[in-house]
């Protein structure tokens, strides 16, 4: 079963660090790009970031680090100062094939909670 | 880069045909064919329903299908059933801000 589980998520004070990792299974992950994408309470989706390359949105930029292991089959999401509008649940989700031209997301995690309050 | 615009709500009775707008830009859906629209049910992950405009992933129902005029792009669902009512977003490619943006969502109402 193809698969993502998301994990790593809590309660963090603005200004702190989090580290968000999602593992893969029943794929060949390292063909894959991968994506972060976030919802607010109550909010829309946002997109975070996406690592073949490494992209990011303008609003986490030089504050959030998107890496993979791949011979793990994990994706992380590096936060740093973090502020309260960050908080929601962080879903990791696969992109498109390498060399694609195709941007969609496929599968997708279960989501995890990051709250950023004091 | 501000989100794709879509209306708030739509609602239908069971057995009808609703379509959702989703308006962006040149710069997303205007000029380039990837856009895709996924359902949300409260509490759930996001479900990916539509790819490129108009091509369905195994396994959705052929009752959803989605198409694409200059710089919108419409999710139809025919014979509306109980299990659609839910949000659903439109997403594209843009060339503005990489590399994603997604729509305001659509709540969906089956009266």
């Amino acid at each position: 079963e193809v698969q993502l589980v998301e994990s790593g998520g809590g309660l963090v004070e603005p200004g702190g660090s989090l580290r968000l990792s999602c593992t893969a299974s029943g794929f060949t992950f390292n063909i894959y790009t991968l994506n972060w994408v976030r919802q607010a309470p109550g909010k829309g989706l946002e997109w975070v970031a996406s690592i073949s390359y490494t992209y990011y949105a303008d609003s986490v930029k030089g504050r959030f680090t998107i890496s993979r292991d791949n011979a793990k089959n994990s994706l992380h999401l590096q936060m740093n100062g973090l502020r309260a509008e960050d908080t929601g649940v962080y879903y990791c989700a696969r992109g498109q094939k390498l060399g694609s031209d195709d941007y969609y997301m496929d599968v997708w995690g279960n989501g995890i909670t990051v709250t950023v309050s004091s | 880069q501000s989100a794709l615009t879509q209306p708030a709500s739509v609602s239908g009775s069971p057995g009808q045909s609703i379509t959702i707008s989703c308006t962006g830009t040149s710069s997303d859906i205007g000029t380039y064919n990837s856009v895709s629209w996924y359902q949300q049910h409260p509490g759930k992950a996001p479900k990916l329903m539509i790819y490129d405009v108009i091509n369905r992933p195994s396994g959705v129902s052929t009752r959803f299908s989605g198409s694409k005029s200059g710089n919108t792009a419409s999710l139809t669902i025919s014979g509306l059933q109980a299990e659609d009512e839910a949000d659903y977003y439109c997403s594209s490619f843009t060339s503005i801000s990489p590399l994603y943006v997604f729509g305001t969502g659509t709540k969906v109402t089956v009266l």
